[in-house]
């Protein structure tokens, strides 16, 4: 079935430190992809998506782009903040009108000053 | 705009009794879906509604169940609770029935089973 790996977790990070979060996917069709990041005490957030193939979506100092032939969809951020400190997760639907996601397992993330 | 509303947010149950957690969804969304979060399982996808039906089901037994009211509020159902059964379950809501854009969730509701 559809599936998304995450790496491991924690990064610890210094504050101003560049970032890189791997998600790689595996889905019979092409899904849209997501990142949600969930703060200490809060909800899911939608942090940014992308719906095909080269798209780049991006939110906040957070990048990541849809790589069709890698199944990729890793997140990047030129300088961390401490307050950068949450839980990610990738996650992928399927273009099918339904509106179930399917996540990975999530990756925590601490900047320290 | 308020956001996902979920009650309770934390509640201790036994082993064999049920639970009724519940979710009111930001105003004027229509579609409601659940999720139950572990630190084993991570995140996996329980039900999703629209307009009162069920529209799609992940891979759980029986025991959760879930419903959704005319005024988009839902809630899910544990029945005969197990040890496992602890988690975090999350309730998202959408404006669109079809997914066009972000769910948004709520706080969750933090279930232990003893």
């Amino acid at each position: 079935g559809d599936s998304v790996t995450q790496m491991e977790g924690p990064v610890t990070l210094s504050e101003e430190a560049f970032l890189t979060i791997n998600c790689t996917y595996t889905a019979t069709g092409y899904p849209s992809l997501f990142w949600y990041v969930q703060y200490p005490g809060e909800g899911l957030q939608l942090l940014l998506k992308a719906t095909k193939a080269d798209d780049k979506g991006s939110n906040k100092g957070f990048e990541a782009t849809y790589r069709k032939e890698t199944t990729s969809f890793h997140l990047e951020k030129g300088s961390v903040q401490v307050s950068d400190s949450a839980v990610y997760f990738c996650a992928l639907q399927m273009n099918t009108g339904f509106q179930k996601l399917v996540f990975g397992t999530g990756t925590r993330l601490l900047v320290s000053p | 705009k308020a956001g996902v509303t979920q009650t309770p947010r934390y509640l201790i149950k036994t082993r064999g009794q049920q639970v009724t957690l519940s979710c009111s969804p930001i105003s004027g969304h229509r579609s409601v879906s659940w999720y139950q979060q572990t630190p084993g399982q991570g995140l996996q996808f329980l039900f999703e509604y629209f307009s009162e039906t069920q529209r799609n089901k992940g891979n759980f037994p029986g025991r959760f169940s879930g419903r959704q009211f005319s005024n988009s509020r839902s809630e899910m159902n544990v029945s005969t609770l197990e040890l496992g059964d602890s988690a975090l379950y999350l309730c998202a809501s959408s404006f669109y029935r079809d997914f066009t854009g972000e769910l948004f969730f709520g706080e969750g509701s933090r279930l232990t089973v003893l």
